[in-house]
C-alpha cells in the first residue's frame, strides 16, 4: 500500500477557507468511505478532527467539514483562526484491516 | 478522559530490536484495538500495527515479518518490538486507541523519539 498523496503546504489568512486534498486509489480512499483527517501540533498528540469521511466528533468546531468524490477525499476548514495553525493528515482504510496515512499538509495561517 | 503514554528507550543500536510500551489510563484496555504508528523525521505517518484486546493483530505489511505487538490487560498495557532495525527505523512512535479495526483513531499519546545509532 503507497502513502495518500497530500500538499505539503497550504495558507490563508484568518478568516478566509482553504481546502486539503488527499488523493488515494480505488484499493483504499475509493472503495471505502472510512477516510479520517487529524490535525497535529508538533509535540502533542495528533487529534481526531473528522472520521468516515465527514463526520465531526464531539467538541470539534463546524469550521471543519469534509468530504470525498471517487478517489480524492477532502478537508475544508472555513473562518481561518490562528490556532488551526499546525499539521493535517488525512487516513484510509486500505482493507484487510489495514490503514495508510498521508504525508501531511502544514497549514499556515498568514 | 483516556490517556495514552508510550516510554522506552530513545535509543536503539542498528540491527537491535526496538521495544516500546504505551500504558492506558483513564479507562480499560478492554474492548478496543491497540495501534502502534510511526512519523520519521520530516515524513508523514506510517501505520505500523494493531492489537485486539483479547490478543489478535494486524500488521503493515511492509514491517510484518519485523513486528510484534502484545498486550498485557492486567497492567493495561500494550507493546511494540521491532527487530533488526536500521536508520529507516529512526521515528517518532505514537501508540493510538480505536473503537473498532475499521474505526478512527480517536486516541493518541504524545510520542516517542527512537533514534537508532551506534
Amino acid at each position: 500500500q503507497s502513502a495518500l498523496t497530500q500538499p505539503a503546504s497550504v495558507s490563508g489568512s484568518p478568516g478566509q477557507s482553504i481546502t486539503i486534498s488527499c488523493s488515494g486509489t480505488s484499493s483504499d480512499v475509493g472503495s471505502y468511505n472510512v477516510v479520517s483527517w487529524y490535525q497535529h501540533h508538533p509535540g502533542k498528540a495528533p487529534k481526531l478532527m473528522i472520521y468516515e469521511g465527514s463526520k465531526r466528533p464531539s467538541g470539534i468546531s463546524n469550521r471543519f467539514s469534509g468530504s470525498k468524490s471517487g478517489n480524492t477525499a477532502s478537508l475544508t476548514i472555513s473562518g481561518l483562526q490562528a490556532e488551526d495553525e499546525a499539521d493535517y493528515y488525512c487516513c484510509s482504510y486500505a482493507g484487510s484491516s489495514n490503514w495508510v496515512f498521508g504525508g501531511g499538509t502544514k497549514l499556515t495561517v498568514l | 478522559q483516556v490517556q495514552l503514554q508510550e516510554s522506552g528507550p530513545g535509543l536503539v543500536k542498528p540491527s537491535e530490536t526496538l521495544s516500546l510500551t504505551c500504558t492506558v489510563s483513564g479507562g480499560s484496555i478492554n474492548n478496543y484495538y491497540w495501534n502502534w504508528i510511526r512519523q520519521p523525521p520530516g515524513k508523514g505517518l506510517e501505520w505500523i500495527g494493531y492489537i485486539y484486546y483479547s490478543g489478535s493483530t494486524n500488521y503493515n505489511p511492509s514491517l510484518k515479518s519485523r513486528v510484534t505487538i502484545s498486550v498485557d490487560t492486567s497492567k493495561n498495557q500494550f507493546s511494540l518490538n521491532l527487530s533488526s532495525v536500521t536508520a529507516a527505523d529512526m521515528a517518532v512512535y505514537y501508540c493510538a486507541r480505536q473503537g473498532g479495526y475499521n474505526f478512527p483513531f480517536e486516541y493518541w499519546g504524545q510520542g516517542t523519539l527512537v533514534t537508532v545509532s551506534s
